[in-house]
């Protein structure tokens, strides 16, 4: 019973490269969430996607782009990563958008130097 | 955007204690969650909240819903080692997180 599946756990990554944030869940949610934490700034969203086949962006969406593969998989990508996206990196989905609580990941750590 | 005020921002408690933390916004919600988080850890659901007033128990955990909608409150009775971390509260939708309470326990 996996939940929610975030790859890799660790990264650090040069400024200017890019990487994708992979995510999987397995409980057959059709919500699905990134979000960004920061100290002292508590989870800030940076995009969303209410079902497969649709993504909206939250709070913070600025240099990250995001793609709702499948129903299962929602992937993170930074295209050109600056040490301001140096964060903690989580993925949550939820059955519906708007009732309810999330499942969470385990994180994603990233460091950009 | 929507804004949670968390507080207080960190606590240091002895053993044993009663801890209270709340949440206040400037918005309506219609849920509150109250999420704990341990370290390296993604936050899990401890309580969630569905109608104004409403008062809920998990535990040694309460919480509750406050009448205006706009806040939240949560309580930890005799409080324990294992009780520390971070602890969000999240008003619903699309969840909007306060920025945590730490929370440090001496045993």
């Amino acid at each position: 019973n996996a939940g929610v599946t975030q790859t890799p756990k660790f990264q650090v990554l040069k400024t200017g490269q890019s990487m994708t944030l992979q995510c999987a869940q397995d409980m057959n949610h059709n919500s699905m969430y990134w979000y960004r934490q920061d100290p002292g700034m508590g989870l800030r969203l940076i995009y969303y996607s209410a079902s497969e086949g649709t993504t909206d962006k939250g709070e913070v969406p600025n240099g990250y782009n995001v793609s709702r593969l499948n129903k299962r998989e929602f992937s993170l990508r930074l295209e050109s990563a600056a040490p301001s996206q140096t964060s903690v990196y989580f993925c949550a989905s939820s059955s519906s958008g708007d009732s309810g609580g999330y499942t969470f990941g385990s994180g994603t750590r990233l460091t950009v130097v | 955007g929507q804004q949670l005020n968390q507080s207080p921002q960190s606590m240091f408690i002895q053993e044993g204690e009663d801890v209270s933390m709340n949440c206040t916004s400037s918005s309506i919600f219609n849920t509150w969650l109250w999420y704990k988080q341990d370290p390296g850890e993604g936050p899990v659901l401890l309580i969630a909240l569905y109608k104004a007033g409403e008062l809920t128990s998990n535990g040694r955990l309460t919480a509750q819903f406050g009448i205006t909608r706009k806040d939240s409150f949560l309580n930890i009775s005799a409080s324990i080692p294992s009780d520390v971390g971070i602890y969000f509260c999240a008003g619903q939708r699309k969840l909007v997180f306060g920025k945590g309470t730490k929370l440090t326990v001496n045993p």
